[in-house]
């Protein structure tokens, strides 16, 4: 089984600044995608980035990056030039290959707050 | 906002009742997964249905059931309803392999 780790149950950021999220997993699979959600107030769940995990280089999205380290079994997400939009909780999740999209293991969160 | 919608958005049942919540999925897309998520943590698979069959099962009891129809909308079941199922119930819908799933608002049950 897959466990997703995120050690962060909180963080705040100012305004127009970077901050990066934590995330740690742990698996034997050797073929898997890794996901960054965001949870707005609203409840919906959107995608924010994902990173295949035969890919060395790491995805990038607008203000949003990811550093992958596969070995360590690491997976942080950084937002720049932080908004006050950002505001929401930030999910890590995992994806074993080969499955329908849908079956994944989440981290607990992170509440990230971005203070004007 | 995408086009999973789940319906009620907000329910209230009384501990050992049955509950039925429902997802309709986005256009075109075949296999929808249900998850739970409690408050303050992240979401639980439950299962998944892909084509009306279950693909997959999370570490749920049997009184969670579930259906997905030929239009692939899904319902999610739940029997002898307890304290615990308080929670925010999600559904993802998805192509297949496609590796992008589309998560609609879920429906918030409270359990009294």
């Amino acid at each position: 089984a897959q466990t997703v780790t995120q050690s962060q149950p909180e963080m705040s950021v100012q305004e127009a600044e970077t901050v990066t999220l934590s995330c740690t997993y742990d698996t034997s699979e050797n073929n898997y995608y890794l996901f960054w959600y965001k949870q707005p107030p609203s409840r919906q769940m959107i995608l924010v980035i994902r990173q295949e995990a035969y890919k060395q280089q790491n995805a990038t999205e607008n203000r949003f990056s990811v550093n992958f380290q596969k070995a360590a079994k690491s997976f942080s997400l950084k937002i720049s030039d932080s908004q006050l939009g950002d505001t929401a909780m930030y999910f890590c999740a995992f994806m074993k290959l080969p499955t329908n999209a849908g079956k994944s293991t989440f981290g607990d969160g992170t509440t990230l707050t971005v203070k004007p | 906002e995408t086009g999973v919608t789940q319906s009620p958005t907000h329910l209230i049942k009384t501990r050992g009742q049955q509950v039925t919540l429902r997802c309709s999925s986005q256009s075109g897309h075949n296999t929808v997964s249900w998850y739970q998520q409690a408050l303050g943590q992240g979401p639980q698979f439950i299962f998944q249905y892909y084509r009306e069959e279950e693909n997959g099962r999370g570490n749920f009891p049997p009184r969670f059931s579930g259906l997905q129809f030929p239009n692939y909308s899904s319902e999610l079941n739940v029997n002898a309803l307890e304290l615990d199922d308080s929670a925010l119930y999600l559904c993802a819908s998805s192509f297949q392999r496609n590796t992008e799933a589309f998560f609609g608002q879920g429906t918030r049950l409270t359990v009294v």
